[in-house]
């Protein structure tokens, strides 16, 4: 059984550039999740999909953000026209979801680490 | 924005000593989760706790909640160097999927 990968682990662009994570995860989850942390605080989260649809988006996802999952299987988050305020961990999580009341677990990936110069 | 806070922010301690930590949260929620997070590394899951409990346990860890107080506590017993990380709580409120984390707690144990 492998977890949630996340590729790149590190990411340096400058300012004004765009950059595409991938997120993969867990092969049986249906719902995958994009959280942001910066640096000394606890994840935020920006997104969520079940299956191919995308459910919840925070205030945080600004217009500069997409996130897709066109197959339901892996996910991509872009950010367009990076600012030094995007420089964060961004974390993907995957779960099964829902069983009846009772919320299943979410499985994080790694991460991948943003600089914006 | 964050849900709550951790108490404390930081807690130092010797191996073999206990570790309290302390989330406090905002709102009624589905279940409270304990995350614990090395670092520049993704979160581990360590434990949930429902609405509906009071107490749980799991190996060397213990988890509290009062929903009263809006509060819950996680006890590592007999703690060892490798524990050093920091712990986030995150809640879920009743009706959304998404994690609320809280600020955290960086736990250093000492050899």
């Amino acid at each position: 059984d492998t977890g949630v990968s996340q590729d790149p682990r590190h990411k340096i662009t400058k300012r004004g550039q765009n950059v595409t994570f991938r997120c993969d995860p867990i092969s049986e989850h249906n719902r995958l999740y994009w959280y942001r942390q910066t640096l000394g605080q606890g994840p935020e989260f920006l997104t969520y999909f079940q299956n191919e649809a995308q459910l919840e988006k925070s205030r945080l996802l600004s217009d500069r953000f997409s996130a897709e999952r066109p197959k339901g299987s892996f996910s991509t988050l872009e950010i367009q026209r990076t600012e030094q305020g995007d420089s964060a961990m961004y974390l993907c999580a995957s779960s099964r979801g829902w069983t009846g009341r009772n919320q299943e677990t979410q499985y994080f990936g790694p991460g991948t680490r943003l600089l914006v110069l | 924005s964050q849900q709550g806070e951790e108490d404390p922010q930081a807690l130092s301690i010797q191996e073999g000593e206990n570790a309290t930590m302390n989330c406090s949260y905002k709102t009624s929620i589905n279940n409270l989760q304990w995350y614990r997070q090395n670092s520049g590394r993704g979160l581990v899951h360590l434990i949930l706790i429902r609405s509906n409990e009071r107490e749980k346990h799991s190996g060397r860890l213990r988890v509290t909640l009062d929903t009263s107080k809006k509060s819950s506590s996680l006890l590592i017993t007999a703690s060892r160097a490798a524990d050093t990380a920091s712990y986030f709580c995150a809640t879920v409120r009743e009706g959304t999927d998404k994690l609320i984390f809280g600020t955290g707690t960086r736990l250093q144990v000492f050899p």
